[in-house]
C-alpha cells in the first residue's frame, strides 16, 4: 500500500458528461501529480500541484482541470467526456516539489466513457 | 513526439535468467532515470533510479546502467524470478522548471517462466 488514496476505483459514464476524480495523498506529502494511462498513449503526465498552487502542466485537455485543497487532498475534474478519455486515471504524491523524488501512486480510478 | 523510447515491448525469460529492457532519451535536460514496477490493477511503484553522474546503480538484484553519451539506460534483473513478471517502465525527468512530470517509456511486460 502506497499510502495514497484514489476515489472511487472505478467510474462509467456517458460521453458529453463530467466526472470528479479524487485522490488523497500520503500524510505530509506536498505535491500531487496526476497522470493518464491509456493502451494506445501510454502513462502520460498530467498536472502538478504543491501545497495547494498549480506548478506545471503536461499533456493536459482544456477539458480537464485540477486543484488541490487546503487538507492536500487534490481532484481532476473531466468534462464534455469522449469516448477516448476512457483509461486509468492515477494520482501520485511527493514530499517535495522536485520531480526527482520518488513519487508514490495510487491505484488509480479506472474511467470507461459509454 | 516520444521523448523516452522503451524495448522491447515484451519479454519472456526463463527463471533464474537475466531480464534486460532497454531505453534511450532525448531529451539532454533531463537528471533523473527512475525504473517503476506496475502489477495488473495496482500503480506504478518506484524500483531503483539513477542520476546522470554516475554510470551504474545497484540495488539487490536490479541493476541501471547509464551511457549518458549514448542517452541511454536499461535495467538488468539477475535471478529473475517469477514474483518480477509484471510491466516495467522507464523514465525521465528534469528538476528545470516547466513539465515537471515524468516521462515514460510504454512499457515492457515481462513474464519469468518456472
Amino acid at each position: 500500500d502506497s499510502g495514497v488514496t484514489q476515489t472511487p476505483k472505478h467510474l462509467i459514464t456517458a460521453t458529453g458528461q463530467r466526472v470528479t476524480l479524487r485522490c488523497s495523498p500520503r500524510s505530509g506529502d506536498l505535491s500531487v501529480y496526476w497522470y493518464q494511462q491509456s493502451l494506445d498513449q501510454g502513462l502520460q503526465f498530467l498536472i502538478h500541484y504543491y501545497n495547494g498552487e498549480e506548478r506545471a502542466k503536461g499533456n493536459i485537455l482544456e477539458r480537464f482541470s485540477a486543484q488541490q485543497f487546503p487538507d492536500l487532498h487534490s481532484e481532476l475534474n473531466l468534462s464534455s467526456l469522449e469516448l477516448g478519455d476512457s483509461a486509468l486515471y492515477f494520482c501520485a504524491s511527493s514530499p517535495q516539489a522536485g520531480p526527482n523524488t520518488e513519487a508514490f501512486f495510487g491505484q488509480g480510478t479506472r474511467l470507461t466513457v459509454v | 513526439q516520444q521523448q523516452v523510447k522503451q524495448s522491447p515491448q515484451s519479454l519472456i525469460v526463463q527463471k533464474g535468467g537475466i531480464s534486460i529492457i532497454n531505453c534511450a532519451y532525448e531529451n539532454t535536460a533531463f537528471d533523473y532515470f527512475p525504473w517503476y514496477q506496475q502489477f495488473p490493477g495496482k500503480g506504478p511503484a518506484l524500483l531503483i533510479a539513477i542520476r546522470p553522474d554516475v554510470s551504474e546503480k545497484k540495488e539487490g538484484r536490479f541493476t541501471i546502467s547509464f551511457n549518458k553519451s549514448a542517452k541511454q539506460f536499461s535495467l538488468h534483473i539477475m535471478d529473475s524470478q517469477p514474483g518480477d513478471s509484471a510491466t516495467y517502465f522507464c523514465a525521465a525527468t528534469h528538476s528545470g522548471g516547466g513539465a515537471d512530470g515524468l516521462t515514460f517509456g510504454k512499457g515492457t511486460h515481462l513474464i519469468i517462466q518456472p
